[in-house]
Formats: structure tokens, C-alpha cells, sequence
């Protein structure tokens, strides 16, 4: 079966600008993960969403960081205005259930 | 709280030599438990996974890891260490609540240098 697709693979941009990532989870699973990678860390987790609807979002940074799943497929989170420290690599995960959790290859994100 | 420790941040071993990885968690809720491995920019993968049954619980290129439910531990090992083991070692927990929700919490990882 196809992975977890996300793109674009890198991205540089000046702070203040936005930004945003796409996400295409594995068909037929319903749980998406966005999470944040900053270097020399584990992934902490941004948002959690069950077919379209959010689960958790309690340590996304409402004021600039958004995210959306649409049709409870495809999803994009992006960042207005970026900081330097958003600086980081940005994972999506799709699951059918609790375990089976599929890891994209992320999206490094550099701001300068 | 819900916790993920990951007790060394750095590993650094002989090749051949055996080598465990400690993690440990807190939680009132039932788990499942994963090890992840990264190599140097590249995805994670995933290395193995405690869902229910034995506790002991064997992975890819050669791991291993057993639960240890009254210590909250998933300590992780391998008898005989590569070179290409060389990466950084993750260990993440699903909480998992009565609700029916769950949450995918990584701990902040073990680099594994493994030396000739």
C-alpha cells in the first residue's frame, strides 16, 4: 500500500511569511496526526484529527498555526506568521486505530 | 500526567557489544507501546510495537523489548550492535483513554553511536 504522502520534502522562508504543508494519509485511515520535530528532540504532537473533526489541539499554537482536513482525507496545517523558532521538521501520521501508526517523511522547515 | 522519559539522551557503544535503551512512562490509562528509530534526515520507522500478550516483544534488525507493566518500562535491546545501528532511538506510548481517545506521545530520544 502507498505511504503517507507529504509535501514540499524542504522549505525556507523569511520569517513572518507564511507557509503550508499538505498531508495524504494512507486511504481508509481515520486518525491524523500533525506533529513538530524541532532538531535534537522527539516529535511533540500539534493536532489530532479523527476523520475531519479535531481531537486535540491543545498544544497547537492557535495564534499561528492552523489546520484543516477536509472530507476527512487530505490535510493541510499551515503557519502565519512563522517565527524562527518554528524552525523544525513537520510529520503527519495516519492510523486506522491506536497501533498502527504510519510516519511520512516529513517536511524541514527553515526560517531565516 | 502522561509522561514519556527517556532516561540517557546518549548511547555510545562498541560494535558487537549489547546495548539496552530505557524508557519509562506514566500513566493511569491503559498503553500501547512503540520504539521508533530515525536515521540521520530520514522518517521514523518503526522498530516494534507491545500491543497485549507476551511481553516480550521482538523487532526488526534484531530488537527487542520487553513490558514491564508494575515498573511502567520498555526498556530496549540488542545483544549484538552494528555499525548501521548507529541513529536515534524513540520511544513513544498511546495513551488510551475510556472515552475511546488516544494520544501518540514521544519520549525526547536516545542517540546510539555504536563505535568499531
Amino acid at each position: 500500500e502507498a505511504g503517507v504522502a507529504q509535501s514540499p520534502r524542504y522549505k525556507i522562508i523569511e520569517k513572518r511569511q507564511s507557509v503550508a504543508f499538505w498531508c495524504n494519509p494512507i486511504s481508509g485511515h481515520a486518525t491524523l496526526y500533525w506533529y513538530q520535530q524541532i532538531l535534537g528532540q522527539g516529535p511533540k504532537l500539534l493536532i489530532q484529527f479523527q476523520n475531519n473533526g479535531v481531537v486535540d489541539d491543545s498544544q497547537l499554537p492557535k495564534d499561528r498555526f492552523s489546520a484543516e482536513r477536509l472530507k476527512g482525507v487530505d490535510s493541510t496545517l499551515k503557519i502565519q506568521p512563522a517565527k524562527l523558532e518554528d524552525s523544525a521538521v513537520y510529520l503527519c501520521a495516519s492510523s486506522p486505530k491506536g497501533y498502527g501508526y504510519t510516519f511520512g517523511s516529513g517536511t524541514r522547515l527553515t526560517v531565516v | 500526567a502522561q509522561s514519556v522519559t527517556q532516561l540517557d539522551s546518549q548511547v555510545p557503544v562498541f560494535e558487537e557489544a549489547p546495548v539496552e535503551l530505557r524508557c519509562n512512562y506514566s500513566s493511569s490509562v491503559s498503553v500501547y507501546l512503540f520504539w521508533y528509530v530515525q536515521y540521520p534526515n530520514q522518517g521514523l520507522q518503526l522498530l516494534l510495537k507491545y500491543l497485549s500478550g507476551s511481553t516480550l516483544v521482538k523487532g526488526i534488525n534484531g530488537f527487542e523489548a520487553e513490558f514491564n507493566k508494575s515498573q511502567t518500562s520498555f526498556h530496549l535491546r540488542k545483544p549484538s550492535v552494528h555499525i548501521s545501528d548507529t541513529a536515534e532511538y524513540f520511544c513513544a506510548v498511546n495513551f488510551l483513554t475510556q472515552g475511546g481517545s488516544e494520544k501518540l506521545v514521544f519520549g525526547k530520544g536516545t542517540k546510539l553511536t555504536v563505535n568499531p
